[in-house]
């Protein structure tokens, strides 16, 4: 089965950099994908990383390390409608469904 | 990019009814559909794989008489909840991975559907 660990909450001003960390254990590795969800709508798309190392678009980029088990999603010049939940995720054993972490709630502040 | 469309987004009804909701592909077809559950200030939990043309696959600890999934065609899967009670209130969400293409990462989701049950 798939095992993931997210911080509940984080806290940020305006313009500062912030940090999510993702920890994970799983038996069967197809990538892993970072998910942002305002209260009350679908999440959305942000990143998937499969091979180590960092991808950067925009204000967010996404790590991975995958013989740690490990990935950080780093949101940069943050904005108020920054503050979400931000959900770590990694396919099933079937390779097929996402599942997701608890979510990380981030409340950026002016 | 593709849409995934749901419905209704809001639905009350009261205890002991069905209700069902509906989860749509508007420019792709798709055939696996996943349905998820989301408890207030919890993430989204994964109910069941839902397969066109075949029995949706349940997820451990999901009852798969009282949510019934059909997956009739390409484009359409439906959730019902049979016989609600309030424990079943929460938001529903539906997604979608177009059929054929390569597994980018990006999972189309819908817009949700919430249920209360009163």
């Amino acid at each position: 089965g798939q095992n993931i660990d997210q911080p509940t909450e984080m806290t940020a001003t305006e313009g500062a950099i912030v940090q999510i960390n993702c920890t994970y254990q799983t038996s069967g590795f197809n990538g892993l994908f970072w998910y942002q969800q305002h209260a009350g709508e679908a999440p959305t798309f942000l990143s998937y990383n499969v091979l180590d190392g960092l991808e950067e678009k925009g204000r967010f980029s996404s790590f991975l390390s995958r013989s740690k088990g490990y990935s950080y999603l780093l949101l940069k010049e943050l904005q108020m409608k920054d503050s979400a939940s931000y959900l770590c995720a990694l396919t099933n054993q079937a390779g097929t469904a996402l599942i997701f972490g608890k979510g990380t709630t981030l409340s950026v502040s002016s | 990019g593709a849409v995934v469309s749901q419905h209704p987004s809001w639905v009350i009804c009261k205890s002991g009814t069905s209700v069902k909701i509906e989860c749509r592909s508007l420019d792709f077809q798709a055939t696996t559909m996943f349905w998820y559950r989301q408890f207030p200030k919890q993430s989204l939990m994964l109910m069941a794989t839902s397969n066109e043309g075949s029995k949706a696959t349940y997820e451990q600890g999901v009852e798969k008489d009282k949510f019934l999934i059909n997956h009739a065609s390409l484009t359409l899967s439906t959730l019902t909840v049979t016989s609600a009670h309030p424990e079943d209130s929460s938001f529903y969400i539906c997604s979608a991975i177009a059929t054929g293409k390569p597994n980018t990462g990006e999972l189309f989701f819908g817009e949700g559907s919430r249920l209360t049950v009163l």
